[in-house]
């Protein structure tokens, strides 16, 4: 099975202060995958990353980065975080490209105060 | 613009049959999931469909027309255990996800 972990469950943080959020999958899966899910929106899609050290923009970029240094690891970094942010933000990993279904980790809940 | 659309809730009697449906305006489609997500957890996928027509995997099935943008996930027998969020997603023209926002399904006994 594909295990996709993703490092903190629960965060809070307080505006301006600078956020890590780390996933790791056991898969050897290249596709890695950052969103936040909110109330009443579907998922939306922050960045993804198709191989080592690269990245790419999704939807809402702004406000966030992405790091790559390692197939199994893609972090999100808030540089700043806002109260805009408060959101739960879903890892997700998947075999190929363009085909395959998405493997999610089980979410961090971040408040940002 | 792209638009996925499913109901935001819906309530069920253990035993019972539900239908949740999604209906779909993208930029081109290349094909449908749903994924099952319960309260806290992480989403898991259910089934995914590229053609028109009834997949069926168990006691859940899953349906879909290109030419109407429709698609429905048919649940049967119904345990507790299936409540939980159904969402429904879209792959577009560019092979991206485009996603419903999710519909809640309540389960009683």
């Amino acid at each position: 099975d594909v295990k996709v972990t993703q490092s903190s469950r629960y965060l809070v943080k307080r505006t301006g202060e600078k956020v890590f959020l780390e996933c790791v999958q056991d898969m050897d899966h290249e596709n890695m995958f950052w969103y936040r899910q909110d109330p009443g929106l579907g998922l939306r899609l922050i960045y993804f990353s198709y191989d080592v050290k690269m990245k790419e923009k999704g939807d809402i970029p702004e406000g966030y980065s992405v790091s790559r240094e390692k197939k199994e690891r893609f972090s999100l970094i808030l540089e700043s975080a806002s109260t805009n942010q408060t959101s739960m933000y879903l890892c997700a990993t998947k075999t190929g490209r363009v085909t395959g279904e998405l493997f999610f980790g089980e979410g961090s809940r971040l408040t940002v105060l | 613009g792209q638009n996925i659309d499913q109901p935001t809730e819906m309530t069920a009697t253990e035993g019972a049959i539900v239908q949740i449906n999604c209906t779909y305006q993208t930029s081109g489609f290349n094909g449908l999931f749903w994924y099952q997500q319960h309260a806290g957890e992480a989403p898991t996928f259910l089934s995914y469909n590229v053609l028109d027509g009834l997949e069926e995997k168990g006691r859940f099935s899953s349906f879909l027309s290109r030419s109407k943008g429709y698609s429905y996930l048919l649940l049967k027998e119904l345990q507790m255990k299936d409540s939980a969020s159904y969402l429904c997603a879209v792959k577009d023209s560019n092979y991206q996800l485009i996603w419903g926002a999710g519909t809640k399904l309540i389960i009683k006994p």
